[in-house]
């Protein structure tokens, strides 16, 4: 099946600064990749649809500007997580779809302090 | 809007033990439904699917069939093991079949514990 990979797996960073978090298509091309919030022992939360050469798309109560998403190819897209604070602290999890499938990334274990 | 309602957990079974999590659907139009497990330490993994209704979707001994009737996609598997101790989640597309932008809703997670 396709592969999704995301960088970092797991990331540790101070309150206030900015965080980046990759997600690659290995071996397929997407035009559309998902970005979701996971917090622990619960489901999954679609937070923003990224779109490749336009704006991405975001769920109600999901702040824009705090979660940017940056689609810059067909195999990439961005979550930049910017003044993190310790509430951002979560797994968060990315999705490409090919046909009517997704496959997910294995996920980047954000840590502010 | 659309949504996915599962049975909360956590479930606790012994090993061979019949499964059933319950998971009912609301949706516009002809979602597709899928079941994805969480191993410990891992990333989703799509289990399996149905993509209409009456469908059946079945792996690794876990079925669930395409009620639109009565708008469910129950997980059952007839003889548990410890390896299936994970988290289960029941999901929908929100487009149909032919989308290929389709964004996946998900229920709220079934954890399941299998004693040896």
């Amino acid at each position: 099946g396709a592969v999704v990979s995301q960088h970092p797996s797991w990331v540790i960073c101070k309150s206030g600064t900015s965080v980046k978090i990759e997600c690659r298509s290995l071996d397929f091309q997407a035009t559309t990749m998902f970005w979701y919030r996971q917090f622990p022992k619960q489901s999954l939360m679609l937070m923003a649809t990224s779109n490749e050469g336009s704006k991405a798309t975001y769920e109600q109560g999901v702040e824009k500007d705090k979660f940017l998403i940056n689609h810059a190819s067909l195999t990439l897209s961005t979550l930049t997580v910017t003044s993190a604070h310790p509430e951002d602290s979560s797994f968060y999890i990315c999705s490409a779809p090919v046909y009517n499938e997704q496959f997910f990334g294995p996920g980047t274990r954000l840590t502010v302090l | 809007g659309n949504s996915v309602t599962q049975m909360e957990g956590p479930v606790t079974l012994s090993e061979e033990a019949f499964l059933t999590i319950n998971c009912t659907y609301t949706a516009t139009g002809y979602p597709s439904l899928f079941w994805y497990v969480q191993y410990p330490g891992e990333g989703l993994q799509l289990l399996l699917k149905a993509t209409k209704a009456d469908d059946k979707g079945s792996n690794k001994g876990f079925e669930a069939t395409y009620r639109k009737e009565t708008t469910s996609f129950h997980l059952e598997k007839g003889s548990v093991q410890v390896s299936d101790s994970a988290v289960y989640f029941c999901a929908l597309s929100d487009q149909g079949s032919h989308s290929s932008a389709s964004k996946i809703i998900f229920g709220s997670g079934t954890r399941l514990s299998i004693r040896p």
